[in-house]
């Protein structure tokens, strides 16, 4: 089956910086990567996805990348804020199977 | 429209009790999933439902059941809680496992779960 690690396990950077999170998979014929974000004491929500047929996709100040031939993706926020400190999960699929996530990332943006 | 909603909040148990967490969703989706989150190890799927009137184990059954109640429920028991079992437990559905296109996860709120 799949298997999906995440690193860093925790970030912190100063607010107004970039953040980045990285995955690797094992299965190359994963197709779907979603990002899930939970805040503290909340649920875990979608905040990006990618397909397989794209190399980045961008939603305001959050960007995801994927390379299909080193099988990782990674999640890249611009100008963090105060509100983006939260739990981030990677997680990896194809059609018609079921998510497996990573361990997750704490980031913690720095005032 | 109140999206996926799982009961109780809070458990606290002995071990040996029995309990059953329930979940049910109104967006009328086909695939229904219970996960349990612990420190450093993410979210790992219990059992999944893909579909009304199925069940299958996810990486970490044991110790558990389901059952597909029907097309909006899908609760989860514990037939003898053990220590190993605290966690936070979250319910999730999804348009369906089976279409075209990979639809996403809708989370419940969490049931967090302590045996004594």
């Amino acid at each position: 089956g799949e298997n999906v690690e995440q690193h860093p396990s925790t970030l912190s950077v100063q607010e107004g910086d970039s953040a980045v999170i990285k995955c690797t998979y094992s299965d190359s014929a994963s197709n779907y990567f979603p990002w899930y974000k939970q805040e503290l004491g909340k649920r875990p929500q979608l905040i990006i996805d990618i397909r397989s047929n794209v190399g980045e996709k961008k939603d305001q100040r959050i960007a995801v990348t994927l390379n299909k031939t080193a099988k990782h993706f990674s999640l890249h926020i611009t100008e963090t804020q105060p509100e983006d400190s939260a739990v981030y999960f990677c997680a990896a699929t194809l059609f018609g199977e079921k998510l497996t996530f990573g361990t997750g990332t704490r980031l913690t943006i720095i005032p | 429209n109140a999206g996926v909603t799982q009961t109780p909040k809070f458990q606290v148990l002995k071990t040996g009790q029995s309990m059953t967490l329930q979940c049910a969703q109104d967006m009328n989706h086909n695939s229904m999933y219970w996960y349990r989150q612990d420190p450093g190890m993410g979210l790992r799927l219990i059992y999944y439902s893909a579909s009304e009137g199925t069940t299958d184990k996810g990486e970490v059954p044991n110790g558990y059941n389901v059952s597909r109640l029907n097309k909006r429920e899908f609760s989860l028991r514990l037939e003898s809680a053990a220590p190993s079992q605290t966690s936070v437990y979250f319910c999730a559905s999804s348009e369906s496992l089976m279409t075209s296109y990979n639809s996403p996860l809708h989370f419940g709120n969490g049931t967090r779960l302590t045996v004594t």
